[in-house]
């Protein structure tokens, strides 16, 4: 069963409004959560982090939500630009429990199109 | 350029070949990693070394055989596939941290793998 969970497999957005990518988690245990950004034949790069201690980090035009009583995790982009057009991955560890726990599990993706 | 370098980018191979993918990561970081990209799948992570010692084994079949020589360096020994293992090969480094669990990851670009 997953434990990362992205229902979403793709999302369109305008260019210059907000998009928004969703994920849920079933473990209470994460707490650490990461996005990370995927180009075609790439691999995927890290984009922005959040502790479970914390409820929002924001960087530049990109703000991570996380909402523990939901077990919910959300990015936010915006204003979204075609550059911006992906696959966005979400992903959790818990960092105490060590071994395989330790390490990220991943959703399955959402492909984010931004249209001009 | 990322600090995670993997090669060959792309491979086909016969179900009968013998074949290695390679990753070097220039980043000090002391953990490795192997995960699978399938079609429409989260990333499955295949297997983890730190500090040069596998300490994660994901029930991969045995046609696929890991090797960590030094903590800079990571192959993964490829031998008599199914066209079912054709996907995106991604190697990936870390820190891990004291007491466990792992933070950001950086991925290489991938190997593109082909059975046929």
């Amino acid at each position: 069963d997953q434990q990362v969970k992205q229902n979403s497999p793709s999302l369109s957005v305008q260019e210059g409004r907000i998009s928004i990518l969703n994920c849920d988690y079933t473990n209470s245990m994460f707490d650490y959560f990461l996005w990370y950004k995927k180009y075609p034949a790439e691999g995927p790069t890290f984009l922005i982090s959040i502790s479970s201690i914390k409820d929002k980090n924001e960087d530049g035009r990109f703000t991570v939500f996380l909402n523990k009583s939901a077990k919910h995790l959300s990015l936010h982009i915006v204003p979204s630009q075609p550059g911006d057009s992906a696959v966005y991955f979400c992903a959790a560890s818990a960092a105490f429990l060590g071994g395989s726990q330790g390490n990220l599990i991943f959703g399955k993706g959402t492909k984010l199109s931004v249209k001009p | 350029e990322t600090g995670v370098t993997q090669t060959p980018r792309h491979l086909v191979m016969g179900m009968t070949n013998k074949k290695s993918l390679k990753c070097e990561q220039h980043l000090g970081h002391n953990a490795m990693y192997w995960y699978k990209q399938s079609a429409k799948k989260p990333l499955e992570l295949m297997f983890v070394y730190s500090l040069e010692e596998r300490v994660e084994n994901n029930s991969v079949p045995s046609r696929f055989s890991p090797e960590c020589p030094n903590s800079s360096h990571l192959f993964l020994h490829l031998h008599t596939l199914q066209p079912e293992d054709s996907a995106l090969y991604l190697c990936a480094s870390s820190q891990a941290l004291a007491g466990g669990g792992h933070r950001e990851l950086f991925f290489g670009e991938g190997s593109r793998l082909t059975v046929l």
